[in-house]
């Protein structure tokens, strides 16, 4: 069945270091790929999305690729703040699929 | 605000006790969505109705229940809750399964604690 693997966290920052959270995926044809994010508290918002492959998602200043080739969809930011301090989560949607599928979430932890 | 409701936001229940978990959405959305939250686990997915009228399982339904009362409303009840049920549960809505690519909105969600 469909899955994502996401990299274990916590992952701790200072503020405006480079950030990379690796994902990837395991599915049949062309799944629709998600980024979201749940500050403290909070439910969980879309952060950034690629519906097919070498697209390139992009908002708040975070991007992913979404690489057919090596099933992934790594989330990027170049200089991360104290507000990004929130765990992220990686998803999928299969082209026939039933609901959006999570990875496990990585906190990350931005100080300054 | 537009969006999804999701009531009460804290609850205590004993062992062997029942309850249901509400969640209204005002965007007209057809598809909704019952997740339950627990540390390591990421969100797993325990009910969903696709459209009004419809409900299916998910990966995680024992134990649990959905009415999609109508396009608005989608409730999660639990008949006996058990220590294993304790975690965080989020609703969310998508205009249908075939828009699901645009994206969920999800709830504040709801904190159990079944002692």
């Amino acid at each position: 069945g469909n899955s994502v693997t996401q990299m274990e966290g916590p992952v701790t920052l200072s503020e405006e270091a480079f950030l990379t959270i690796n994902c990837t995926y395991t599915a049949t044809g062309y799944p629709s790929l998600f980024w979201y994010v749940q500050y403290p508290g909070e439910g969980l918002q879309l952060l950034l999305k690629a519906t097919k492959a070498d697209d390139k998602g992009s908002n708040k200043g975070f991007e992913a690729t979404y690489r057919k080739e090596t099933t992934s969809f790594h989330l990027e930011k170049g200089s991360v703040q104290v507000s990004d301090s929130a765990v992220y989560f990686c998803a999928l949607i299969g082209q026939a699929g039933t609901a959006l599928i999570f990875g496990k979430g990585t906190t990350l932890s931005v100080s300054s | 605000n537009a969006g999804v409701t999701q009531t009460p936001k804290f609850q205590v229940l004993k062992t062997g006790q029942s309850m249901t978990l509400q969640c209204a959405q005002d965007m007209n959305h057809n598809s909704m969505y019952w997740y339950r939250q627990d540390p390591g686990m990421g969100l797993r997915l325990i009910y969903y109705s696709a459209s009004e009228g419809t409900t299916d399982k998910g990966e995680v339904p024992n134990g649990y229940n959905v009415s999609r009362l109508n396009k608005r409303e989608f409730s999660l009840r639990l008949e006996s809750a058990a220590p294993s049920q304790t975690s965080v549960y989020f609703c969310a809505s998508s205009e249908s399964k075939a828009e699901a690519n645009y994206g969920y909105t999800f709830g504040s969600g709801t904190r159990l604690t079944v002692v």
